[in-house]
């Protein structure tokens, strides 16, 4: 079966740097999602991404976030100054259409943030 | 708006059955089912679409009331590798296709 990868699988940052977290998701997927789960709670909705823009994000993606598709094969997820809260695991997500299609998630990445 | 998952956790001996709730508030457009084990990522067991239909995946099915805005999942004779984490996700209609809102989880642990 086909998967999404991310890499890296491990982040550790200090509070107050940059980090990219990369993805490539499945190659005829059109919509691209990425999702955080903290330590021990529930995975939450980020932002969905069709057609190069942004088409929805929570309230969890400030101006801190941001979302890019480079190069037609990656999809990144930046976090512009990273702070202790945003220690979690970073999942990508892509599915081939919008509507009540199964979503394929990458192993994620643990980003950790000291 | 998260959907609410009942019970918050359960625990079964190897072939007992078990039934995880779903409900929202919410008119839905489908609800997606995955399992997640400590550490990995979340696994996709099955999606239902409104319509109130009834899927199944080997001993674990799962049915979706359009009525009451709410899906359970069933797991029959419930083995060892059953157990993990196990989240609902729904889809709402409008804008928000595709994007899935997640209930907190219920932990299923199966002893032998």
């Amino acid at each position: 079966e086909p998967e999404v990868t991310q890499t890296p699988s491990h982040q550790v940052t200090q509070m107050g740097q940059e980090v990219i977290l990369r993805c490539v998701p499945i190659s005829n997927h059109l919509y691209f999602y990425w999702y955080r789960q903290i330590l021990g709670q529930k995975v939450e909705f980020l932002v969905s991404f069709y057609n190069n823009e942004i088409s929805e994000k929570s309230e969890i993606f400030d101006d801190q976030f941001s979302v890019e598709r480079p190069d037609g094969s990656n999809f990144t997820l930046k976090i512009r100054s990273t702070k202790l809260e945003d220690s979690a695991m970073y999942f990508c997500a892509s599915s081939p259409y919008r509507v009540g299609e199964k979503a394929f998630f990458g192993q994620g990445t643990r980003l950790t943030v000291v | 708006q998260q959907p609410v998952q009942s019970p918050q956790a359960v625990i079964l001996r190897e072939g007992e059955d078990a039934v995880i709730n779903c409900s929202s508030s919410k008119a839905l457009y489908s609800v997606h089912w995955y399992r997640q084990k400590h550490g990995e990522a979340p696994v996709f067991l099955m999606i239902l679409l409104k319509g109130g239909e009834q899927k199944g995946h080997e001993k674990i099915s799962a049915s979706f009331n359009e009525k009451k805005q709410q899906s359970s999942l069933y797991l029959t004779a419930s083995q060892l590798s059953y157990s993990g984490t196990y989240f609902c996700g729904t889809e709402s209609g409008g804008t928000s296709y595709g994007k899935l809102t997640f209930g907190q989880g219920t932990i299923l642990t199966v002893h032998p």
